[in-house]
């Protein structure tokens, strides 16, 4: 069965690493997302990806890249990790642009200290 | 400022009895819904959607309702079930935006 998987599913660091969340997905859909979510504000679009080499930034992107070079991944880089990037961040995937069914990773539990 | 509000933060229902989950938005951009479920520790998964050329959509225990002109749509769940407790998110898009925007969610608890 296809899906859409992300790792590390937990992860701790500190203040100013670099860190890369991994996100794979076996749908073969050229679109896909990375989101964060936190109390009171629901998921936000971090980044986005129509295809290889497409990215695209969404509402919440300061301090962080993403680089599309393959149809499965699409892995998110915090450059210098901060504690306002604690939160839980989502992969998902979709097979059109927008307004059709995405479908999501299990998700990624980022602390920072 | 938020384009899709869910006013209500937590909903508490019994074992049988109608969960109604609101959403407003504020686009008028915007011309298809859709409603997430989310487990803890699990992503939101895929309930159920409406596009603005409809009112009403129903599948199984599941309705949506939308109201243009008041840019407000529901989410009825009849019977509710204990498995039902989950954060339910409205999220709205359209064919002339390349996103979609989630609204902050609502946690539903169904007491049995």
């Amino acid at each position: 069965d296809a899906e859409i998987t992300q790792s590390p599913r937990h992860k701790i660091t500190e203040t100013g690493r670099q860190v890369t969340l991994a996100c794979h997905q076996t749908w073969n859909h050229n679109n896909m997302f990375w989101y964060r979510q936190d109390l009171g504000h629901g998921l936000r679009l971090i980044h986005y990806s129509y295809g290889v080499q497409d990215t695209n930034k969404g509402e919440v992107s300061d301090g962080y890249s993403v680089s599309r070079s393959n149809t499965e991944d699409l892995p998110l880089t915090l450059e210098s990790a901060a504690s306002s990037q604690t939160s839980v961040y989502f992969c998902a995937s979709s097979e059109t642009r927008a307004g059709e069914t995405q479908y999501f990773g299990p998700g990624t539990r980022l602390l920072v200290l | 400022d938020q384009q899709v509000k869910q006013n209500s933060p937590s909903l508490s229902v019994q074992e049988g009895r109608i969960s109604i989950l609101n959403c407003d938005y504020t686009n008028s951009m915007f011309d298809y819904f859709l409603w997430y479920k989310k487990y803890p520790a699990e992503g939101p998964t895929f309930l159920i959607s409406i596009s603005s050329i409809k009112d009403k959509n129903e599948d199984g225990r599941f309705t949506v309702f939308l109201n243009k002109s008041a840019k407000h749509l529901s989410l009825h769940i009849v019977p509710s079930q204990p498995g039902d407790s989950a954060v339910y998110f409205c999220a709205a898009s359209g064919t002339s935006y390349d996103k979609v925007i989630f609204g902050p969610g609502t946690s539903l608890s169904v007491i049995p």
